[in-house]
């Protein structure tokens, strides 16, 4: 079945640092979508890229749609605490349900 | 306007117990979506009911089980509960295409004894 893959698992960065999250997917993916879970929280809808080769930007953040609709990564611009959470991407393949990865946890150290 | 709530917000039961989680989605929203969360991982697809009939359902054993009501509610009933059931069970509600943005609740946290 359709497996959704994240790396990196955890990172730590100093408050100012730039972080990437990347997303990879088996198969071709319909949409992307990408949610943030503050600790003890539910997952928070962020965005979703649905054309192949898309980026979108959300203030500090940058969201891009690989050109073969498979990959993504989300890009934050100089982190600040309030970044703290984990990030999943999560993925449509045709009409499947919606497949998450394991997330990425972010630690920002004032 | 309110956005999706669940009920209880943390319960401990013990095993071979049966458990109903109840959801209420967003007004106008027609789609409620479960999922289970373990510790450390993603959220993963239990089901998904769309004007109260079932879309989609993930690999789960058939003690889970859920239904909608014509108030677009939901309950997710598990049976014979197991220690690895506990987890945080989310709903989520969309307006009703497969590939909608889902809007999470603040889940029940199922604690199995």
């Amino acid at each position: 079945g359709q497996q959704v893959m994240q790396i990196p698992q955890y990172q730590h960065v100093q408050e100012g640092e730039d972080f990437t999250t990347y997303c990879n997917s088996s198969t071709t993916l319909s949409n992307i979508q990408w949610y943030k879970q503050r600790p003890g929280g539910h997952p928070v809808f962020l965005i979703q890229l649905v054309k192949s080769g898309e980026v979108k930007k959300q203030k500090r953040l940058t969201f891009q749609f690989g050109e073969a609709k498979k990959n993504s990564s989300l890009h934050i611009t100089a982190t600040q605490t309030t970044d703290v959470g984990t990030y999943f991407c999560a993925g449509h393949s045709g009409n499947t349900p919606l497949v998450f990865g394991k997330g990425t946890r972010l630690s920002v150290i004032a | 306007d309110a956005g999706v709530t669940q009920s209880p917000t943390h319960l401990i039961k013990t095993r071979g117990q049966q458990v109903t989680l109840r959801c209420s989605p967003i007004s106008g929203h027609k789609s409620v979506s479960w999922y289970q969360q373990v510790l450390g991982q993603g959220p993963q697809f239990i089901f998904q009911y769309y004007e109260k009939e079932e879309r989609g359902r993930g690999n789960f054993p058939d003690r889970f089980s859920a239904r909608q009501f014509p108030n677009y509610s939901s309950e997710l009933n598990v049976n014979a509960l197991l220690l690895g059931d506990s987890a945080l069970y989310l709903c989520a509600s969309s307006s009703g295409g497969n590939t909608d943005t889902q809007y999470f609740g603040p889940g029940t946290r199922l604690t199995v004894l």
